[in-house]
Parts: C-alpha cells; sequence; structure tokens
C-alpha cells in the first residue's frame, strides 16, 4: 500500500538554528499537509498546501514557518529559527481531494528536539 | 479553544468485551468525523469515519455512532483485543478542510 514517508525520524537542532523537515507524500495525491504533536497534547493543524500554494494555516504557522514543494515528489516544512516551544513531533499528511469525505494518509512523523 | 473534546484520556478493557470511546465537538458546522488510531513512533493511521447526514457507520468490529443533537459521537470496538492498544483520535472536519483533533485517548486492552 502506497505511503507517506517523512524524513529524517528524529532532529536536533539548537535554538535559533534553520530546520527542513521532509515529506514525500502519496504520489498521486494533490493535498499537503503539515501537523504536529507537542508531547502529551493533542495533534495541531498547521497548514495546508495545493497547486503549489498555500491554501489554508493555523495561527501556529508565523512567519518562521515556510512550506515548499520544490519538484513532484518532496514537500518541505522550514522553520527560520527553532524555538524551544518548536519541539514536537511533525507529521505530513496527504490526500488525493480535499472532499468533504476525505482521509488524511499520514507519515510515521519527525521528532523535531530544539535544545 | 477545544471544538474537539475526548474527556477521558486512557482507558482500560479486558480483551474481548467492548471498548466505548467517546467524543464530543462544540462546532456544528462539522460534517465528516473521523477516528484515528496511533502506534508509539508511527503516524496517525485512518480507523473509521461518519458523515453528519448518518448515525451509525460499522465496519467490521468499529462502530461509530453520532449524535448530532447532542454534538457527541462515540467508536465501539468489540470484541477488543490486545492489538487494539493504541491512542486513539476522534477528528472533525467541515468540507475535508482543515481536520481538528481531539487529544486522544489511550486504550489498553488487557489479555
Amino acid at each position: 500500500e502506497p505511503e507517506v514517508t517523512q524524513t529524517p525520524s528524529h532532529q536536533v537542532t539548537q535554538m535559533g538554528q534553520e530546520v527542513i523537515l521532509r515529506c514525500v507524500p502519496i504520489s498521486n495525491h494533490l493535498y499537503f499537509y503539515w501537523y504536529r504533536q507537542i508531547l502529551g497534547q493533542k495533534v495541531e493543524f498547521l497548514v495546508s498546501f495545493y497547486n503549489n500554494e498555500i491554501s489554508e494555516k493555523s495561527e501556529i504557522f508565523d512567519d518562521q514557518f515556510s512550506v515548499e514543494r520544490p519538484d513532484g515528489s518532496n514537500f518541505t516544512l522550514k522553520i527560520r529559527s527553532t524555538k524551544l516551544e518548536d519541539s514536537a513531533m511533525y507529521f505530513c499528511a496527504s490526500s488525493y481531494t480535499q472532499g468533504p469525505t476525505e482521509k488524511l494518509f499520514f507519515g510515521s512523523g519527525t521528532q523535531l528536539s530544539v535544545l | 479553544d477545544q471544538q474537539v473534546k475526548q474527556n477521558s484520556p486512557s482507558l482500560s478493557v479486558q480483551e474481548g468485551r467492548i471498548s466505548i470511546l467517546n467524543c464530543d465537538y462544540t462546532n456544528s458546522m462539522f460534517d465528516y468525523f473521523l477516528w484515528y488510531k496511533k502506534y508509539p513512533a508511527e503516524g496517525p493511521t485512518f480507523l473509521i469515519s461518519i458523515s453528519s447526514i448518518k448515525d451509525k457507520n460499522e465496519d467490521g468490529r468499529f462502530t461509530v455512532f453520532l449524535n448530532k443533537s447532542a454534538k457527541h459521537l462515540s467508536l465501539h470496538i468489540v470484541p477488543s483485543q490486545p492489538g487494539d492498544s493504541a491512542v486513539y483520535f476522534c477528528a472533525a472536519t467541515r468540507n475535508g478542510q482543515n481536520f481538528v483533533f481531539g487529544p486522544g485517548t489511550r486504550l489498553s486492552v488487557l489479555p
């Protein structure tokens, strides 16, 4: 079964450094998402992306965050200057459509630790 | 603002018995609800869903019930198996946009 893959599985960085989290969505999917889960808290929506542009973003997704689809397969999340509170598990997800009965397919996540 | 709530952070059930996981929501504009299961070190995986025009959806051992007037849904697993032990997230969406997740309930099925 096709799956969403994320790299790396763990990323440790110093506060203030830039990080790029990478995702390869399912190949025929058109909608891409980033979610995150801070330890012990709920899964939170960050951003959705379609047709090479952001379609929706949450309050969490401020100017420090950006997303890109640099080629036909990768979808990246960049955090320009990481803060301690950015430490979380980041999940990439994709879907074929964005219809009312669509479900998301998630990757296994990248655990980001900001020291 | 918790639009989707799962008030039980954990639940323990004996193998073979029924597991009932509950979820409440506040936004009456949600029209589609999903349950995801998450094992440690893995991403959430889709389990079962229900449209707001239905009150029940069944798939094997899993049944989701929706009570729109109470803004409440529940997931029933029967019979529960040890492999069902995971964190279960309730999620809601309007028109398939911006899925809102609950905080999750950790289910432990005891052999």
